[in-house]
């Protein structure tokens, strides 16, 4: 079974700065994959960033970036030059290939911007 | 871009009542899920739907839970007997092929309904 876990409940950073979300997962299956989904108020799941773990180099999306320890499988978020629109909870997830269609979600991790 | 829409936003309705969930996939997406995540909680995989059968569902999917796609565009969640504890924001979700996820094909959400049992 694929268990995600988010270690921060809540995180806060100041707008231009730096933030490192945490997340770690299990699993068993050897070719899989690693998200961040970003969930403002409105409730809807964006994705941000996605990593095959084939992949040795970590994906980058402009301001988003990750780092992927696959050993320690560990899956973390860092976001530069926060903005006020950065606010949301942030939700890691994981899906593997062998015969599971689904999604598997950590609890999340509120993140605020402050001015 | 294209989107997944969801129909109602919000719904409510009382506790022993069924409710249908409405979701418009993207045209040429094939596989179609539904994930429901409980206030202040994760989100869960509810079930996953292709070539008009399903193809895995979870523990929560229980026989209360029905999916259909009735006219080729529409897919829906029906909830047969509503319990307190359905009350969650209900996500539809598709993809253009299965395991789209791994050939570069993003997993599309919709905006999600809002279901509370009262």
């Amino acid at each position: 079974a694929q268990t995600v876990t988010q270690s921060q409940p809540e995180m806060s950073v100041q707008e231009a700065e730096t933030v490192t979300l945490s997340c770690t997962y299990d699993t068993s299956e050897s070719d899989y994959y690693l998200f961040w989904y970003k969930q403002p108020p409105s409730r809807q799941m964006i994705l941000v960033i996605r990593q095959e773990a084939y992949k040795q180099q970590n994906a980058t999306e402009n301001r988003f970036s990750v780092n992927f320890q696959k050993a320690a499988k560990s899956f973390s978020l860092k976001i530069s030059d926060s903005q006020l629109g950065d606010a949301a909870m942030y939700f890691c997830a994981t899906y593997s290939q062998g015969g599971s269609e689904k999604l598997v979600f950590g609890k999340g991790t509120k993140l605020t911007v402050n001015p | 871009e294209p989107e997944v829409t969801q129909t109602p936003s919000h719904q409510v309705t009382q506790m022993g009542q069924e409710v249908i969930l409405r979701c418009v996939p993207i045209s040429n997406h094939l596989y179609f899920y539904w994930y429901r995540q409980i206030l202040g909680q994760k989100v869960e995989f509810l079930v996953s739907f292709y070539n008009n059968e399903i193809s895995e569902k979870s523990e929560i999917f229980d026989d209360q839970f029905s999916v259909e796609r009735p006219d080729g565009s529409n897919f829906t969640l029906k909830i047969r007997s509503t319990k307190l504890e359905d009350s969650a924001m209900y996500f539809c979700a598709s993809s253009e092929a299965g395991g789209g996820l791994i050939i570069g094909e993003k997993l599309f959400f919709g905006s999600g309904t809002q279901l509370s049992v009262l």
